[in-house]
């Protein structure tokens, strides 16, 4: 079974700087998709961005962007320019490769309060 | 497009009464998950289903909690007999089914807080 581990409960960063949140995970897979999720008080889950575990290039979504060490099954997030609205609580997700069948579940970390100083 | 319609957005009853939560995914999103967050916690999954047919239900405890999606479109998770420990978050998620879409994130509803007293 895959497991995701996020070593941070808690990060706080100055309006407009950068911050990067930590997450590892372990498995015997060798294609899977990693993702990263956000959520609000709200509750509703968000995507924040999107790694096919295949593409060597990393991802990145306009302030968002990862650092994916495969080799290492290191998947940081580094949040650029950090607005209040991005205080949420952050959850790093694995699923293993869609090989044709149905979507498998998400595996999640246990999250990271990101508090935005202003 | 509507977004995955989730209700009651809370929940308080005492243990040992039955609850039911309701789930409306995105229209033509064939793929449905249930996953129950607690507190502190990231969401673990309890059921998946596939249209109608329940895919993945290992981590359901079936001894209380049943599901349906009847007709492949709405679904129903019930408790019965609540206990303390199912005080959490229940979340509805919803994908396409085949194709690169599959590959994508899923979509979240708002989930329903249940407290149990």
């Amino acid at each position: 079974a895959q497991t995701v581990t996020q070593s941070q409960p808690e990060m706080s960063v100055q309006e407009a700087e950068t911050v990067t949140l930590s997450c590892t995970y372990d498995t015997s897979e060798s294609d899977y998709y990693l993702f990263w999720y956000k959520q609000p008080p709200s509750r509703q889950m968000i995507l924040v961005i999107r790694q096919e575990a295949y593409k060597q290039q990393n991802a990145t979504e306009n302030r968002f962007s990862v650092n994916f060490q495969k080799a290492a099954k290191s998947f940081s997030l580094k949040i650029s320019d950090s607005q209040l609205g991005d205080a949420a609580m952050y959850f790093c997700a694995y699923r293993s490769y869609y090989s044709g069948g149905g979507a498998d579940g998400l595996t999640f970390g246990k999250g990271t309060h990101l508090i935005i100083q202003p | 497009e509507a977004g995955v319609v989730q209700s009651p957005r809370y929940k308080i009853i005492e243990k040992k009464q039955p609850v039911a939560f309701w789930c409306n995914p995105i229209s033509g999103h064939n793929t449905l998950y249930w996953y129950r967050q607690n507190l502190g916690q990231g969401p673990e999954l309890l059921i998946r289903y596939e249209n109608e047919e329940a895919v993945d239900d290992s981590q359901l405890p079936k001894d209380r909690f049943s599901a349906e999606r009847l007709k492949g479109v709405d679904s129903t998770l019930k408790i019965q007999p609540a206990e303390l420990g199912d005080s959490a978050v229940y979340l509805c998620a919803s994908s396409r089914t085949g194709g690169v879409s599959a590959n994508y994130g899923y979509t979240f509803g708002s989930g329903t807080r249940l407290t149990v007293v």
